[in-house]
């Protein structure tokens, strides 16, 4: 029972450079998100999705880009990545259920991305 | 717009003692309300929520929560603690009835609780 899944784990970019964050969820939630966490100031939302096909931005947007082509993965995009995004990232997922939400977020492991 | 505040970064307890990690709120609308415990290099875990009813909620662990609308607060609290218990505690708010939004969370700073022999 994997749950939320993220790939890679681990990550050092160079200023400038790109990457692609994965995640996948084998429950099949319509929704999905994005959080980074930085020291002090808790999990801040970058980008969510309410169903495949859709995305929207949450607080902390700039800087990144975000995919779900597929309902089970949901990838976050660094086109140019800074110092300051030097982060631990977060995928979550929760499910819609009828007129009452499954409430739950459900937390991948973590990426932990350095930019040197 | 909502913000979420813990009130206390750290708090050092020894094991067997209580513990309370504090959490206030503000949010223009109502909100569902959330506690989140993060151990070492893993992701969060829900610990217990308040949707609505009864303002005391039990969660996992032994821990436990009262909801305070008067006071906007929603402190968390366990009443014997272990060296287990020791992690990273995150408050966190989300809107009641933005359905088509989906559930987005706004946390709090998060609480460390290391508990001591």
């Amino acid at each position: 029972n994997a749950g939320v899944t993220q790939t890679p784990k681990f990550r050092v970019l160079k200023t400038g450079q790109s990457m692609t964050l994965l995640c996948a969820q084998d429950m099949n939630h319509e929704y999905m998100y994005w959080y980074r966490q930085d020291p002090g100031m808790g999990l801040r939302l970058i980008h969510y999705s309410v169903g495949e096909g859709t995305t929207a931005k949450g607080e902390v947007p700039d800087g990144y880009n975000v995919s779900r082509l597929k309902k089970q993965n949901f990838l976050l995009g660094l086109e140019s990545a800074a110092p300051s995004q030097t982060s631990v990232y977060f995928c979550a997922s929760s499910a819609r259920q009828g007129e009452v939400w499954n409430t739950e977020a459900f937390f991948g492991q973590g990426t932990r991305l350095t930019v040197v | 717009a909502q913000s979420v505040t813990q009130l206390d970064s750290q708090v050092p307890v020894f094991e067997e003692a209580p513990v309370e990690l504090r959490c206030n709120y503000s949010s223009s609308v109502s909100v569902y309300l959330f506690w989140y415990v993060q151990y070492p290099n893993q992701g969060l875990q829900l610990l217990l929520k308040y949707l609505s009813g009864s303002t005391l909620v039990k969660g996992i662990n032994g821990f436990e929560a009262e909801f305070n609308k008067s006071q906007t607060s929603f402190h968390l609290r366990k009443p014997s603690v272990h060296i287990s218990d020791t992690a990273e505690y995150f408050c966190a708010v989300s809107d009641q009835g933005w359905m088509a939004a989906g559930n987005k969370l706004t946390f709090g700073g998060g609480t460390r609780v290391l508990v001591k022999p």
